[in-house]
């Protein structure tokens, strides 16, 4: 099975700057997506930012940019300009292209410091 | 507001209980996933159904079983509850099959508790 590793349980930036976190997986697959999601206290799970394995191009959405290095089996975020807001649990999502099931980090923590 | 509802928001129960938790899919998706989440194994995929069929199976116990209906709301049937089981559980809807790129969109969670 697939496996996805988030190997920091916590991070902090301070408001306005900026903060990446870090997403490792294990995949034998060529095709398959990877996923950014943020869970804040509400527990509302709400997908940030996605990503095509067939695309070397990187995924932004506004503030939110990847990093994906397929050889490296690497997909991080990068959250520019903090805002209190971004501060929340967040998951790194695999989904494969065989049988389309979701696996997901453990999270990372953020906490912005204002 | 996602536009996925589930009910209810919490239950509290006892072991051996069996419980079903709902979920209604935003207007319009025919996909509705299930996930376990809990402190100690995060996120874990249940199951997946599109347009009242099963699709795909995660790590979903023999005691658990689902469905999803023809108005296409579904129902996660949870039986012989342990104390292990008191997580937050998760319904997200798509608008497909699931296809690859697919986004899903997640409800707001039943926290279930078994004491």
């Amino acid at each position: 099975a697939q496996t996805v590793t988030q190997s920091q349980p916590e991070m902090s930036v301070q408001e306005a700057e900026t903060v990446t976190l870090s997403c490792t997986y294990d995949t034998s697959e060529s095709d398959y997506y990877l996923f950014w999601y943020k869970q804040p206290p509400s527990r509302q799970m709400i997908l940030v930012i996605r990503q095509e394995a067939y695309k070397q191009q990187n995924a932004t959405e506004n503030r939110f940019s990847v990093n994906f290095q397929k050889a490296a089996k690497s997909f991080s975020l990068k959250i520019s300009d903090s805002q209190l807001g971004d501060a929340a649990m967040y998951f790194c999502a695999y989904r494969s292209g065989k049988g389309n099931q979701f696996y997901f980090g453990t999270g990372t923590s953020l906490t912005v410091i204002p | 507001d996602s536009g996925v509802t589930q009910t209810p928001k919490h239950l509290i129960t006892a072991t051996g209980q069996r419980v079903t938790l709902r979920c209604s899919p935003r207007s319009g998706d025919l996909s509705v996933y299930w996930y376990q989440q809990s402190l100690d194994q995060g996120l874990q995929f249940l199951i997946h159904y599109y347009n009242g069929e099963e699709r795909a199976k995660g790590n979903i116990l023999e005691r658990f079983s689902a469905q999803q209906f023809p108005d296409l709301h579904s129902e996660l049937n949870l039986s012989s509850l342990e104390l292990g089981d008191s997580a937050l559980y998760f319904c997200a809807s798509s608008v497909g099959a699931g296809e690859l790129g697919e986004t899903q969109y997640f409800g707001p969670g039943t926290r279930l508790l078994v004491l």
